[in-house]
């Protein structure tokens, strides 16, 4: 089975503090995906990484960056953390895309990060 | 624009009522992916099932099945015989062949509660 593992589950930091929110994976995915989740939004795409280094935005990116230094372990900080941060994170992982489709995305257990 | 929308924001049953949850999404890719993800009380995401645009089968799995119409844009999933540990939010979420991305575009979700 695909094991997605977020460092922590809840968390709570102050205003302006960074933060980081870790993930690792451990079926050698290629692709990496961040997304916040909210009441009646769903899961929005904060970054994500399809190799080693590389990055890129999603759709709601401001406020945040990310660091994939390690195939596995995919990285969300936030640099200033302030009150509209505060939701739950997941993380996911996915094979390349084959020839045939899309592959499924595996999501971790997710951090609920309040923000005061 | 790609959307996906998940009208019924919440639905309670009591237990071995067959429940219908309903998607409906937007693409204007030809070739695209659909997807619906459980989320129990306890955070995860679970990978349910992948449907490709060129496959409208039906499938059934167990207790679980799916309706997918091109026709009316919609990928319907269907709880026959409900029980209390389905209860939990089901995201139905979309993703597009030619996005590079990969991204997963979700819809808000529907809570699912099973009554004893």
């Amino acid at each position: 089975d695909v094991k997605v593992t977020q460092s922590s589950r809840y968390l709570v930091k102050r205003t302006g503090e960074k933060v980081f929110l870790e993930c690792v994976q451990d079926m050698d995915h290629e692709n990496m995906f961040w997304y916040r989740q909210d009441p009646g939004l769903g899961l929005r795409l904060i970054y994500f990484s399809y190799d080693v280094k590389m990055k890129e935005k999603g759709d709601i990116p401001e406020g945040y960056s990310v660091s994939r230094e390690k195939k596995e372990r995919f990285s969300l900080i936030l640099e200033s953390a302030s009150t509209n941060q505060t939701s739950m994170y997941l993380c996911a992982s996915s094979q390349r895309r084959d020839s045939y489709s899309n592959q499924p995305q595996h999501f971790g257990d997710g951090t609920r990060l309040s923000i005061l | 624009a790609q959307k996906v929308t998940q009208a019924q924001t919440e639905i309670s049953v009591v237990e071995k009522e067959d429940v219908t949850l309903d998607c409906v999404y937007e693409t204007r890719d030809t070739t695209y992916y659909l997807f619906w993800y459980k989320q129990p009380p306890s955070g995860e995401l679970v990978f349910l099932i992948r449907r490709n645009s060129f496959d409208e089968q039906n499938e059934i799995s167990g207790r679980y099945s799916w309706n997918f119409q091109k026709s009316t844009s919609s990928f319907n999933f269907t709880i026959t015989a409900s029980q209390v540990v389905d209860s939990a939010v089901y995201f139905c979420a979309l993703s597009e062949a030619l996005d590079s991305s990969y991204k997963l575009i979700f819809g808000s979700g529907t809570r699912l509660l099973v009554r004893p």
